[in-house]
């Protein structure tokens, strides 16, 4: 069965260093991939979307790459702020899906 | 725009009550769903709609009901409530899931309690 696994349930760094969160997934081959962002007591919001044949995507701060071969995207803030403290989901999707599946999300947490 | 809205946020029931959530989108979207939150276990899907009346079942379908008569509602019912139901409930609707823009646009959730 399909399984999405992101890195450690909780990561904290420094303002201003470079935060990188993973996405694995096993047993499928995901056409693109989603990233949301979790604020407490909100629902997810939609960052970005990658393709399979894209290597890397980019908006503002944020840096997504999406590697086929290891099964695995990775999620950069560069110049993070305390501001990026949530918690981040990814959802590998194939594209004649019409479920979303959704990593458990890692949460960052950006200290001052 | 208002987006995805939820009714209630918040709600206490007792083991065995039923009750309906209520989900309503104004962006004409063809698909919608509703999904739980618990702590450790991330976002898991329990129906979804690509349309008006075509309903499927995600992946913890047991307990809950769902119908779409119309394409901007998409209410979810909990037929005869339980413990184990005590979650947080989003809504999300897509223009089109699994296309290039198949995004998910999520309510602010509805907060459920069942003793």
């Amino acid at each position: 069965s399909q399984k999405i696994e992101q890195n450690s349930e909780a990561l904290n760094i420094q303002e201003g260093k470079t935060a990188t969160l993973t996405c694995n997934y096993t047993n499928y081959s995901p056409a693109y991939l989603q990233w949301y962002r979790q604020d407490p007591g909100r629902g997810p919001v939609f960052l970005l979307l990658i393709r399979e044949n894209e290597k890397e995507k980019r908006k503002e701060r944020l840096k997504v790459t999406f590697d086929t071969t290891l099964k695995q995207s990775l999620f950069h803030i560069t110049a993070s702020q305390p501001a990026d403290s949530a918690t981040y989901l990814c959802a590998p999707t194939s594209g004649s899906a019409r479920q979303l599946t959704f990593g458990s999300g890692t949460q960052l947490t950006v200290l001052p | 725009n208002a987006g995805v809205t939820q009714t209630p946020k918040f709600q206490v029931l007792k083991t065995g009550q039923s009750m309906t959530l209520q989900c309503a989108q104004d962006m004409n979207h063809e698909y919608m769903s509703w999904y739980r939150q618990d702590p450790g276990m991330g976002l898991r899907l329990i129906h979804y709609s690509v349309g008006a009346g075509i309903t499927d079942q995600g992946e913890v379908p047991n307990g809950y009901n769902v119908s779409r008569s119309t394409t901007e509602d998409f209410p979810l019912r909990l037929l005869s409530a339980a413990p184990s139901q005590t979650s947080v409930y989003f809504c999300a609707s897509s223009y089109s899931i699994g296309a290039n823009t198949g995004e998910l646009f999520f309510g602010e959730g509805s907060r459920l309690t069942v003793l």
